[in-house]
């Protein structure tokens, strides 16, 4: 299996512009994470779906973030209008069906927002 | 609620020392426990989980944690350092009383292993 596949790698764009990446999780899994690490706050955790449902956003820190995941195979998290204090490294993760499973994550993408 | 403390920001050690990585939890119920470690431009790599049996857990990379209830404590542990294993450490908890499939993660600990 391939892992988790995140892209892009590394994202650099301007204040005000939107931003979506994307996440492909292990086939398979049912639950899908997004985090977000920084230096000041450490790793969050954004929002997470099971079976492409939304189960909890309370991470999510505004409006101008927004997530969805179409599919099983699928899922993006987008940024609109994106700001400077965005910047940091997003990352997706997935699992089995299970409060015992084990979480995979992808490589992330490193987002810098001039 | 959960909650994870990982009380050192940073911890060096010499090769071939032990090494060991403290990690303190908080939840209402009974815990299931993870321990993560992240090496630069990376995710997030599993190493080892504690969900009930023997409190010694056994994980990858000659990696080890002790469950303490009574401490509320998750310590990760490896008898021989490795220069290789220098890298961001992450410790996790869920509560087996919550609902959904929600980890917190720590702060997590930077080690530096010297030669």
């Amino acid at each position: 299996d391939a892992g988790v596949i995140q892209s892009p790698r590394h994202e650099v764009t301007e204040m005000g512009q939107e931003v979506t990446l994307r996440c492909k999780p292990i086939s398979g899994h049912d639950y899908l994470f997004w985090y977000r690490q920084t230096m000041m706050r450490g790793l969050e955790l954004l929002i997470y779906f099971n079976n492409n449902v939304p189960i909890d956003d309370s991470g999510m820190p505004e409006d101008r973030f927004s997530a969805k995941m179409p599919n099983a195979s699928f899922s993006t998290l987008k940024i609109q209008p994106s700001e400077p204090r965005d910047s940091a490294v997003y990352f997706c993760a997935s699992s089995l069906e299970g409060a015992v499973e084990t979480q995979y994550f992808g490589p992330g993408t490193r987002l810098l927002v001039l | 609620a959960q909650s994870v403390a990982q009380p050192e920001d940073q911890v060096n050690v010499a090769e071939g020392n032990p090494l060991t990585v403290k990690c303190t939890y908080s939840v209402s119920g009974n815990p299931y426990l993870f321990w993560y470690v992240q090496y630069p431009n990376r995710g997030l790599q599993f190493l080892l989980k504690y969900i009930t049996g023997d409190n010694l857990v056994k994980g990858s990379y000659g990696f080890e944690a002790e469950f303490n209830k009574s401490q509320t404590s998750f310590h990760l542990k490896k008898p021989s350092a490795l220069v290789s294993d220098s890298a961001l450490y992450f410790c996790a908890v869920r509560d087996m009383a919550a609902a959904g499939n929600k980890l917190t993660f720590g702060g997590g600990t930077r080690v530096l292993v010297k030669p």
